[in-house]
């Protein structure tokens, strides 16, 4: 099946930095890729929907200044996470599709962040 | 807005016993409905998925039949295994074009004992 990976899977950063996510399709080109945040316990909640070459869309709460995403290429999405706050803390998983619509998404493994 | 409600966990099953996890949503459109599963280390991979009312999808033993009179769509399975321990997430997602992610649940965390 369709791989995509996430690097790194875990960082510890302190207060104020900026971490970069990377979320690679290995095996397949990703015409949209899709940025979630999952919290201990809770469900998966959709950040943002990025198609290659376009600007990203963001869900309602979401601060596209703080999470900036880019869709460079077909098989590479980055999530920047810019001045990093402890709140910020979470599981950030990517997921990439192939085509339009219901065409299966795949997901990363997730990327753990830590801010100190 | 769109939802999607599981029981909570964990369920812990000896080997060899039936398995039900209850699933239930609230959708604005027309939703498919979709089974993901993730091990320990790993990503979510799709399990099932059916895309009208009435469908079963169906995986690796396990079903699902689409509910559109009670909005559910129930994962079971006959007979679970240890390796079926993992974590299992009911999504939806609405057709006819409009939001493209996964509406989530929360997830169920099955626990297997031999």
């Amino acid at each position: 099946g369709a791989v995509v990976s996430q690097h790194p899977s875990w960082v510890i950063c302190k207060s104020g930095t900026s971490v970069k996510i990377e979320c690679r399709s290995l095996d397949f080109q990703a015409t949209t890729m899709f940025w979630y945040r999952q919290f201990p316990k809770q469900s998966l909640m959709l950040m943002a929907t990025s198609n290659e070459g376009s600007k990203a869309t963001y869900e309602q709460g979401v601060e596209k200044d703080k999470f900036l995403i880019n869709h460079a290429s077909l098989t590479l999405s980055t999530l920047t996470v810019t001045s990093a706050h402890p709140e910020d803390s979470s599981f950030y998983i990517c997921s990439a599709r192939a085509g339009r619509g219901y065409n299966e998404q795949f997901f990363g493994p997730g990327t753990r962040l830590t801010v100190l | 807005g769109d939802s999607v409600t599981q029981m909570e966990g964990p369920v812990t099953l000896s080997e060899e016993a039936f398995l039900t996890i209850n699933c239930t949503y609230t959708a604005t459109g027309y939703p498919s409905l979709f089974w993901y599963v993730q091990y320990p280390g790993e990503g979510l991979q799709l399990l099932l998925k059916a895309t009208k009312a009435d469908d079963k999808g169906s995986n690796k033993g396990f079903e699902a039949t689409y509910r559109k009179e009670t909005t559910s769509f129930h994962l079971e399975k006959g007979s679970v295994q240890v390796s079926d321990s993992a974590v299992y997430f009911c999504a939806l997602i609405l057709q006819g074009g409009g939001a493209d992610g996964l509406t989530f649940g929360k997830g169920t965390h099955l626990i297997i004992q031999p």
